[in-house]
């Protein structure tokens, strides 16, 4: 399948911890890539490769991957984390790329 | 820095020829391994990747869009064109143009983007 699967919505108490995932048969053989968009903005890139952050992205943002999943973890979820977030890879034939259908964290 | 600004028409008819162009700064195709993809995103919806120019001119397109799709340098060197042919309404979206730094055989990954233009598609 050349689809990456996300669940619609996630909500996390502020402070705790919180994991979104991302499904898809090319996980298994690509590092996912995960973004941040926040209403009416352009999205920003958090995590990519085995786990790397962009300068700029808090530590509490980590990525991890089993199998055909990847997840990003969010340790100590803040107000300002609330936002969609996306996975993004590269599909596992033909070189394109895919997008997740995307994570709306609420941060109660 | 990078930026990275796109441009053309926010409302243009069905059936008509879209023409986007991304305007950039901060970076060159004259680097190994750098491309330039667009993404769109319809409102409220989620983010669809359309296509990507590598520095060699390589080109890469998605799939289900393939057909209606060209992506080209432009005529000035720091620009990439977007070219979508047969629009329709359900191709109104806002319209994202995103850096690559570089290439790799294990990660997609856009670091920078452009703050997207919202296209309508209405008679």
């Amino acid at each position: 399948s050349s689809e990456l699967t996300q669940d619609p919505a996630v909500s996390v108490a502020l402070g705790q911890t919180v994991r979104i995932t991302c499904q898809g048969d090319s996980l298994s053989t690509y590092y996912t890539t995960w973004y941040q968009q926040k209403p009416g903005q352009a999205p920003v890139l958090v995590i990519y490769g085995k786990n790397n952050r962009p300068s700029g992205i808090p530590d509490r943002f980590s990525g991890s991957s089993s199998g055909t999943t990847a997840s990003l973890t969010v340790t100590g979820a803040q107000a300002e984390d609330e936002a969609d977030y996306y996975c993004n890879s590269r599909a596992s034939i033909g070189d394109h790329v895919l997008f997740g259908g995307g994570t709306k964290l609420t941060v109660l | 820095q990078i930026t990275l600004k796109e441009s053309g028409p926010t409302l243009v008819k069905p059936t008509q020829t879209l023409t986007l162009t991304c305007t950039f700064s901060g970076f060159s195709f004259n680097t190994r391994g750098v491309s330039v993809g667009w993404i769109r995103q319809p409102p409220g919806k989620a983010l669809e990747w359309l296509a990507l120019i590598y520095w060699d001119d390589d080109r890469r397109y998605s799939p289900s869009l393939r057909s209606r799709l060209t992506i080209t340098k432009g005529t000035s060197e720091n620009q990439v064109r977007l070219i979508m042919t047969d629009m329709d309404p359900l191709d109104t979206a806002t319209y994202y143009c995103a850096h690559q730094p570089d290439y790799s055989n294990y990660y997609v990954r856009f670091d920078s983007w452009g703050q997207g233009i919202l296209v309508t598609v209405s008679s």
